[in-house]
């Protein structure tokens, strides 16, 4: 079973800010936390990870909590391209294996 | 261009005729896995290998075989394909480190069995 929950979907306008919430009460010290995307049904594409601090890169930024029991993905500036299922995953830094569940379908509206 | 590549893309068959999905990576990635995709299921992990000449089972591997001859290369291999083996297949690779480095997929291939 996957150890993270997100919401099945989520609407967003296009030029807003998409927050995607996942919640892994369970998550283990050394596990990280991964976000990935799969537009209709493409291979999965990496966004961003983190361990407990806060992330940026050129796609998205990950903030999570202190506890690490929850984080949430943001799309500063959403466009109808980033309308896909995005996944949040957790795995350790030496244990290969991803435990998917089923994502949060998200839609960018005009 | 850093990929992964799979072949073929689509796929139709019938119930026991032996067939193999080919991937290959140019990244000299160490790791490299495949699963399957099916829906209300997520995706789910076949096989994995974290080297040349080592593989091991995912959560579904019945009915299935790989090799890992090469690092570049991990080929699927379906001895008797049945109708429950229809689905979509991708094939990953990424980095052996142990540092959370992210994995690069495949763009899939749906299989047929029928």
């Amino acid at each position: 079973d996957a150890k993270t929950t997100q919401p099945p979907s989520m609407d967003c306008a296009e030029g807003r800010a998409a927050n995607l919430p996942c919640n892994h009460s369970t998550i283990s010290g050394n596990e990280y936390v991964y976000w990935y995307r799969q537009i209709h049904s493409q291979g999965p594409q990496y966004i961003i990870h983190g361990l407990k601090n806060n992330e940026t890169n050129e796609m998205a930024s990950l903030i999570i909590t202190e506890d690490r029991k929850s984080s949430t993905l943001i799309l500063p500036h959403a466009t109808l391209r980033d309308t896909a299922v995005y996944y949040c995953i957790l795995n350790a830094g030496n244990n290969r294996k991803l435990i998917w569940g089923l994502g949060t379908s998200l839609a960018v509206n005009p | 261009e850093a990929q992964v590549t799979q072949n073929p893309r689509y796929l139709i068959t019938v119930t026991g005729k032996k067939l193999t999905v080919t991937c290959s990576q140019n990244m000299n990635h160490e790791y490299m896995s495949w699963y399957r995709q099916d829906p209300g299921l997520g995706l789910r992990q076949i096989y994995y290998s974290m080297n040349v000449e080592v593989t091991d089972k995912g959560d579904v591997p019945e009915g299935y075989k790989v090799s890992r001859k090469e690092k570049r290369n991990f080929p699927l291999i379906l001895e008797s394909p049945s109708p429950n083996q229809t689905s979509l297949y991708f094939c990953a690779s990424s980095l052996g480190r142990p540092l959370g480095y992210g994995y690069t997929f495949g763009s899939g291939t749906r299989l047929t069995v029928v």
